[in-house]
């Protein structure tokens, strides 16, 4: 199994606050993204990272924000949480940018009450 | 129309069963296709990608069909092993343009 861990695992949260997930990749990979998963939704696409303080907004950005100081560390930031960010939160690593298998932590299962 | 569009099921099978599954896609000027299974409460993990010649690995066959625009994944003497949910992953170019399908969930049964 590819070397990408999250925490925390599991998480609840009051609305309003502020929470930071994290990714940490031991593959060297350039290539890191923050999806989320919710029923009747494919993964979305946050955030992502093409290298180290290089990082662009995916398909539902708004409430969240990134960043990428080291190459192995992502960090996902919901500024003020809110009830739509209860979701199933992945992180995934890629070699390259295209066309290549990606491989996904564990997932951070988040609620906010 | 969804970009990437499937079939959530569940599809319920006997072992030794043939499942096939479909997904659509409605971008023209996609240029891969792979297959991911997902366990229930874990990560997806890639099961295959599709070529356009069309791929088998062992029971598992996937095809791809650019004219209609779908691929397909067929399962031959399904196990119980197999269950767990399809999800159809489609790139436009670049990881940022990967779409993911609901998934189609599959329950093999004694």
């Amino acid at each position: 199994d590819a070397g990408i861990t999250q925490s925390p695992r599991h998480k609840v949260t009051e609305t309003g606050t502020p929470v930071t997930l994290r990714c940490h990749q031991t593959e060297n990979h350039r290539y890191m993204y923050w999806y989320r998963q919710d029923p009747g939704h494919g993964l979305r696409l946050i955030h992502y990272s093409y290298g180290v303080k290089d990082t662009d907004k995916g398909e539902v950005s708004d409430g969240y924000s990134v960043s990428r100081s080291k190459t192995e560390d992502f960090l996902l930031t919901l500024e003020s949480a809110t009830s739509s960010q209860t979701s199933v939160y992945f992180c995934a690593i890629t070699e390259t940018g295209r066309n290549t298998e990606a491989f996904f932590g564990q997932g951070t299962r988040l609620t906010v009450v | 129309r969804k970009e990437v569009e499937q079939d959530p099921g569940p599809f319920n099978v006997p072992e030794g069963a043939t499942v096939a599954f479909n997904c659509t896609y409605s971008n023209s000027a996609s240029q891969s296709f792979f297959w991911y299974r997902q366990d229930c409460r874990k990560e997806p993990k890639l099961l295959m990608s599709v070529y356009s010649s069309g791929n088998e690995d062992g029971r598992f066959t996937a095809q791809l069909n650019r004219a209609s625009q779908y691929i397909s994944l067929l399962i031959r003497d399904s196990k119980l092993s197999d269950s767990a949910t399809y999800l159809c992953v489609v790139n436009s170019g670049g990881y940022q343009k990967v779409t993911f399908g609901i998934g189609t969930k599959l329950q093999v049964i004694p």
